[in-house]
């Protein structure tokens, strides 16, 4: 199916291991994006990606990882999950910068025990 | 730093009535915005961009209006329907470059009652 999409849908893990979240669209986009959205924070930007193999920190980047080797794909991997990173992960993906619309995953859940 | 508020929070209306969504901006120095909504346990599905140089975009039932200097935008539904039940949110870019982030609003949570 044509669009972005998110898995796992559904994540539960513990502190400390290492969690992969998937993000992959099929418009050929430039621009990649991920966001989490918490209550009483909004959603905020984690990193972005303008390109395969070009990425760059969004506002909350600390304790993220983020790789673009072929342009589809924009995983996001937690090192070392942490309880404050239970939250809904959103990926994004636009076509140009001058072109802003976003396009959004349906997210993904992770709740970090 | 930005910041992007939304009122109300929450909003329920009988179906059929024209209904107005706040968005109010700090820094007037914005490059576009963007009105979005979401389901429930969904993603957001952009419903309107605005160019700084616009005043106003439409799309079917929808409306949205800028203004940069008063730092204000508003979403024009009319004549709702309970499928227009959502969350509504803006967000803001302060800037041309992808780096410049969205700063988005809390959301105002729609119900339309039938």
């Amino acid at each position: 199916d044509a669009g972005i999409t998110q898995s796992p849908r559904y994540k539960i893990t513990e502190t400390g291991r290492q969690v992969t979240l998937m993000c992959h669209q099929t418009w050929s986009h430039s621009y990649m994006f991920w966001y989490r959205q918490d209550l009483g924070h909004g959603l905020r930007l984690i990193y972005y990606s303008a390109a395969a193999d070009i990425t760059d920190k969004g506002e909350v980047p600390d304790g993220y990882v983020v790789s673009r080797s072929k342009t589809e794909n924009f995983p996001l991997t937690l090192e070392s999950a942490t309880r404050s990173q239970t939250s809904v992960y959103f990926c994004a993906s636009s076509e140009r910068e001058t072109n802003e619309k976003l396009f959004f995953g349906s997210g993904t859940q992770l709740s970090v025990l | 730093k930005q910041e992007v508020t939304q009122i109300p929070a929450a909003l329920s209306v009988p179906e059929g009535e024209n209904l107005v969504l706040n968005c109010s901006f700090t820094d007037s120095a914005i490059y576009n915005l963007q009105w979005f909504r979401q389901d429930p346990g969904k993603g957001l599905t952009s419903l309107l961009l605005i160019q700084s140089s616009q005043r106003e975009q439409t799309s079917g039932r929808l409306n949205a209006s800028l203004d940069k200097s008063s730092g204000r935008s508003t979403l024009y539904i009319a004549a709702s329907q309970p499928g227009d039940s959502a969350t509504y949110l803006c967000a803001v870019k302060s800037g041309r470059n992808a780096g410049n982030m969205l700063t988005f609003g809390g959301g105002t949570r729609l119900m339309v009652k039938p």
